[in-house]
């Protein structure tokens, strides 16, 4: 199979801190991974793609200093919502490649994030 | 950004009967995927889609591949209470490197 993880599954945090979420590939290696923000009976919306060891590419209107993003390794990248605000609440998901760019991406479980 | 046309938007059904869906673009694709959704998980993979005209079924799901490249449908024969959740296909253009392009959804509910 391809099992992908996230970590945590839900987070609750005060307005005005930093929230990072781990996304990991566990039985393959993934040198792109994706970050998905997805609202309430909406589709899932890019916001950015993870290279590995490389800076990620940020899907136009979204805050590159707001949402950082690390890709260490073939199978960990990070998200850290920085500064965090209660807008900044919603269900955050990852996803892995396992091949480069021919195969389907497969996803994590999801982050459920709500700022108070 | 950029969703494709997915339909229908919802779906009520008996338990038992077939229910088909599909996207649809105005551009082309090399690849179509159908993922399943439920509350609070992220989406899992269903069916994928490489070859225009492709037709792959996984056991009671069928989906094809339009032979336009600019479409695909997914079928669910006989369908019971857990195929409940909301279904999502995505889409990839030749000139994207791995990004999908998402329809709306189809919420699906399954009347037993």
């Amino acid at each position: 199979g391809a099992v992908v993880s996230q970590h945590p599954s839900r987070v609750i945090c005060k307005s005005g801190t930093s929230v990072k979420i781990e996304c990991r590939s566990l039985d393959f290696q993934a040198t792109t991974m994706f970050w998905y923000r997805q609202f309430p009976k909406q589709s899932l919306m890019l916001m950015a793609t993870s290279n590995e060891g490389s800076k990620a590419t940020y899907e136009q209107g979204v805050e590159k200093d707001k949402f950082l993003i690390n890709h260490a390794s073939l199978t960990l990248s990070t998200l850290t919502v920085t500064s965090a605000h209660p807008e900044d609440s919603s269900f955050y998901i990852c996803s892995a490649l396992r091949e480069v760019a021919g195969g389907p991406q497969y996803f994590g479980p999801g982050t459920r994030l709500l700022v108070l | 950004g950029q969703q494709l046309n997915q339909s229908p938007q919802s779906m009520f059904i008996q338990e038992g009967e077939d229910v088909s869906m599909n996207c649809t673009s105005s551009s082309i694709f090399n690849t179509w995927l159908w993922y399943k959704q439920d509350p609070g998980e992220g989406p899992v993979l269903l069916i994928a889609l490489y070859k225009a005209g492709e037709l792959t079924s996984n056991g009671r799901l069928t989906a094809q591949f339009g032979i336009t490249r600019k479409d695909s449908f997914l079928n669910i024969s006989a369908s019971i209470p857990s195929d409940v959740g909301i279904y999502f296909c995505a889409g990839r253009r030749p000139s994207n490197t791995g990004k999908l392009i998402f329809g709306q959804g189809t919420t699906l509910q399954v009347k037993p």
